[in-house]
């Protein structure tokens, strides 16, 4: 079964420090990958997703991630935070099949310090 | 419309009463999702819905939870005998079907049981 795994729970920054959230996968194979974030009392708006072709993948306000397979991992970055970074990020598989139901990770909490 | 629209935003309930949650999916798309988010179990799936197929109920966590999607479109989760232990937050999302793989979340709807 497909799993995915946010060891950090919570991670703390301040503003205008780079980011680096991590998320590995375990997946049979190539998976559809996916980062969204969710603000207090919101649903979960995407970020960027990742299906084939150039590991290093571009999504909205500004954050990338990068799919390495041999490390069964797609972190998420960005340059400089903002205090509006402020929120719960979560990586998604989405499974195999038409269904395509996304397994999630527990979320990382980010804090953004002024 | 022009997103996914989840009412009510917030359910009250005693122990023991049913519960019904309702899903406006984006216009157009075929396949409809329910997730449940709660502290203890993070953001799980619970059931799809795609066109006029029979859904896949794999996640639903027990016969008190059932869901069905009138005209393709909007879908309604219904819990009964709510239980403590089904206090979360409920999310639905919609996907365009056929060459769509991202899923649209709404706001959710914060379930809590007294």
């Amino acid at each position: 079964a497909q799993s995915v795994t946010q060891p950090d729970i919570h991670i703390t920054v301040s503003e205008g420090a780079s980011l680096e959230l991590r998320c590995n996968y375990s997946y049979g194979a190539t998976p559809y990958l996916f980062w969204y974030v969710q603000s207090p009392g919101q649903g979960l708006q995407l970020l960027l997703k990742y299906f084939s072709g150039d590991t290093l993948v571009q999504g909205i306000k500004g954050f990338e991630a990068e799919f390495k397979r041999s490390q069964s991992s797609f972190n998420l970055r960005k340059p400089s935070v903002h205090w509006s970074d402020a929120a719960e990020y979560f990586c998604a598989v989405a499974s195999s099949g038409s269904a395509r139901q996304l397994t999630f990770g527990s979320g990382t909490q980010l804090t953004v310090l002024p | 419309g022009a997103g996914v629209s989840q009412s009510p935003s917030n359910k009250v309930t005693e122990k023991g009463k049913d519960v019904e949650l309702r899903c406006d999916p984006i216009s157009g798309h075929t396949a409809l999702y329910w997730y449940r988010q709660s502290l203890g179990q993070g953001l799980e799936f619970l059931i799809y819905f795609q066109g006029n197929s029979a859904p896949d109920k794999s996640g639903l966590p027990s016969d008190r939870f059932s869901a069905e999607r009138t005209g393709g479109s909007v879908s309604t989760l219904t819990i009964q005998r709510t239980q403590q232990e089904d206090s979360a937050v409920y999310l639905c999302a919609s996907r365009m079907g056929t060459g769509g793989d991202i899923q649209y979340f709404g706001a959710g709807t914060r379930l809590s049981v007294l």
